[in-house]
């Protein structure tokens, strides 16, 4: 089944700075993957997806990169915010099947 | 307004109480599934179902039962409980085949003493 790992499990930035979490994925079939944000005490929810035919798409400050030859993806934070602090965690997912497979999870913490 | 409902919320309960979470999703999604969430180990899947009298075991069924008689619940039931299952539980529904949005629910904190 597919593996997904997730680097770093922790992450302190200054505020302004720019974080970046990395993700590893081993089924080559897999071609959406999404970015789930965990505020503490909430529930996951996504906040931006990649498939498989694009390679990097943003919204305002973050952004999903997507290198289907390595089989990685990345999330990049710019201009970070006290509210940007939460736990993200990466997915893979193939298109023809239902299953998520969650990468263990990144604690980012902003500094004021 | 669309979401996915869990309850309890908190539940404290002793080994070998049997015990039942309800999950409820109201946007006729065909595909729920449950999850536990451990520091340093993500949210692992412990059963899923793609639809009505539809169920599988996830990555780490051992210790669960789950049902699916109506599309809208999917409750997640432990016959035993042990103190290894002391554990944050979401329940999470979508509405298709790959590359669809998963609605989590809000949680469900277990701790078996």
């Amino acid at each position: 089944g597919e593996n997904v790992e997730q680097h770093p499990s922790t992450l302190s930035v200054q505020e302004g700075d720019s974080a970046v979490i990395k993700c590893t994925y081993s089924d080559s079939a897999s071609n959406y993957f999404p970015w789930y944000k965990q505020e503490l005490g909430k529930r996951p929810q996504l906040i931006i997806d990649i498939r498989s035919n694009v390679g990097e798409k943003k919204d305002q400050r973050i952004a999903v990169t997507l290198n289907k030859t390595a089989k990685h993806f990345s999330l990049h934070i710019t201009e970070t915010q006290p509210e940007d602090s939460a736990v993200y965690f990466c997915a893979a997912q193939r298109s023809n099947d239902y299953k998520l497979s969650f990468g263990a999870g990144t604690t980012v913490t902003v500094r004021a | 307004e669309a979401q996915v409902t869990q309850n309890p919320r908190y539940l404290i309960t002793v080994t070998g109480k049997k015990l039942t979470v309800t999950c409820s999703q109201n946007m006729n999604h065909e595909y729920m599934s449950w999850y536990r969430q451990d520091p340093g180990l993500g949210l692992r899947q412990i059963y899923y179902s793609m639809n009505v009298e539809v169920t599988d075991k996830g990555d780490v069924p051992e210790g669960y039962k789950v049902s699916r008689k109506e599309k809208r619940n999917f409750p997640l039931i432990l016959e035993s409980p042990s103190p290894n299952q002391t554990s944050l539980y979401f329940c999470a529904s979508s509405s298709g085949l790959g590359n669809t949005e998963a609605f989590f629910g809000q949680g469900t904190r277990l701790t078996v003493v």
